[in-house]
């Protein structure tokens, strides 16, 4: 049961424009919200986070939005950038019951083309 | 370059052998994460250990298992290998125990069973 979902497996945006990915999650018990980029070859890098008591949270270019009511959060970057081609992956914790463990879901990515 | 170091990048082995991969974390961080990802699976975490003592075990099968050393480097053993097992792994490390720090990422080890 796929607890974080990114619907979309890939996206192509034109350069300048506003790239959109989504991310649905399923379990009311995530309280924060991770973005990675992957590029190939290398490891995800963090990106941007979002604890479940906001509901937006802006980093340069990069703003992600979480909607609890939906269970939906979106990462927009906005002037997208050639650059930001990679692969873009969703995680979500919950804090767990014994010794303040947490454990991170990830969605199974996005995969964003910007075209010059 | 997010400091996390995982060897060796490649390695191709045959079915039911066993083989180790080795990560060395951020300095600094105390805690590091197993993360296997195949094709369709996404990063499955597998196993987190914090200051050298386990902390968390995910989907990791009884055929692997993991340890952290004192210098706080990271061993992932893989053992009776089956086709099913090749994937990339990757080593994360973060400064706390809690997933709330972020997770920094090594380049991982892609593992071909053959």
């Amino acid at each position: 049961d796929q607890q974080v979902k990114q619907n979309s497996p890939s996206l192509s945006v034109q350069e300048g424009r506003i790239s959109i990915l989504n991310c649905d999650y399923t379990n009311s018990m995530f309280d924060y919200f991770l973005w990675y980029k992957k590029y190939p070859a290398e490891g995800p890098t963090f990106l941007i986070s979002i604890s479940s008591i906001k509901d937006k949270n802006e980093d340069g270019r990069f703003t992600v939005f979480l909607n609890k009511s939906a269970k939906h959060l979106s990462l927009h970057i906005v002037p997208s950038q050639p650059g930001d081609s990679a692969v873009y992956f969703c995680a979500a914790t919950a804090l767990q019951n014994a010794g303040n463990n947490r454990k991170l879901i990830w969605g199974l990515g996005t995969s964003l083309a910007v075209n010059p | 370059d997010s400091g996390v170091t995982q060897t060796p990048k490649h390695l191709i082995t045959a079915t039911g052998q066993r083989v180790t991969l080795r990560c060395s974390p951020r300095s600094g961080d105390l805690s590091v994460y197993w993360y296997q990802q195949s094709l369709d699976q996404g990063l499955q975490f597998l196993i987190q250990y914090y200051n050298g003592e386990e902390r968390a075990k995910g989907n990791i099968l009884e055929r692997f298992s993991a340890q952290q050393f004192p210098d706080l480097h990271s061993e992932l053993n893989l053992s009776s290998l089956e086709l099913g097992d090749s994937a990339l792994y990757f080593c994360a490390s973060s400064v706390e125990g809690t997933e709330n720090s972020p997770l920094h990422f090594g380049n991982g080890t892609r593992l071909t069973v053959t």
